[in-house]
């Protein structure tokens, strides 16, 4: 099994800011990694896919980059909607493994 | 508009039985790969189980697997998950997913239900 790894687990941020969250998968995924994020009480939504590509809808402030065992979200310009919990998953092969978690939260 | 439903969730005590449904809406259901994911309290995000298009193949997490059996139904589109001798650590949120190819063989989960909680208590 993939063993994802995402850091931090939570950050204090403000609006405006750019933030940067980290996966790690415990072998190589080439590119198969997936961006979600997921506010309180409501269901996951899938914002990048193929580690870099952004799912239509989604705004261009949100990008994602990486390949192999390493990967990047990024958050440019922080805005008041995106305080959120944000997970990494890679779609390499069963189990889809999630990473545990980055909480964004407003400072 | 594309929707998934879900049912079937409550209260059920150790080693007894639950069956969740899905009911899927706005799109040809049998084009798609589903799946059910679920969510501890306070916890993140497990994949559960998936199921092929056209039903001929099954994924399950080890957590699950022998206990939890995935089926659907596309003339009803409707996606099931029989759970069988369930367990407190199955408490959770329990999420059906459509599986989507989005791309040059990338697949995600595009389509996310409500959720439905299932609570495994004495």
């Amino acid at each position: 099994d993939v063993q994802m790894t995402q850091s931090p687990s939570s950050l204090s941020a403000s609006v405006g800011d750019r933030v940067t969250i980290t996966c790690r998968a415990g072998q190589s995924i080439s590119n198969y990694l997936n961006w979600y994020q997921q506010k309180p009480g409501k269901a996951p939504k899938l914002l990048i896919y193929a580690a870099s590509s952004l799912q239509r809808g989604v705004p261009s402030r949100f990008s994602g980059s990486g390949s192999g065992t390493d990967f990047t979200l990024t958050i440019n310009s922080l805005q008041p909607e995106d305080f959120a919990t944000y997970y990494c998953q890679h779609s390499y092969s069963t189990p889809w493994t999630f990473g545990q978690g980055t909480k964004v939260e407003i400072k | 508009q594309v929707q998934l439903v879900e049912s079937g969730g409550g209260v059920v005590q150790p080693g007894r039985s639950l069956r969740l449904s899905c009911a899927a809406s706005g799109f040809t259901f049998s084009y798609y790969g589903m799946h059910w994911v679920r969510q501890a309290p306070g916890k993140g995000l497990e994949w559960v189980a998936g199921i092929w298009d056209d039903g001929s193949n099954e994924d399950y997490a080890d957590s699950v697997k022998g206990r939890f059996t995935i089926s659907r139904e596309n003339s009803k589109n409707t996606l099931s998950l029989q759970m069988n001798t369930l367990r407190a650590e199955d408490t959770a949120v329990y999420y059906c997913v459509r599986f989507r190819e989005l791309g040059g063989g990338h697949y995600g989960m595009d389509v996310w239900g409500q959720g439905t909680t299932v609570t495994v208590s004495s």
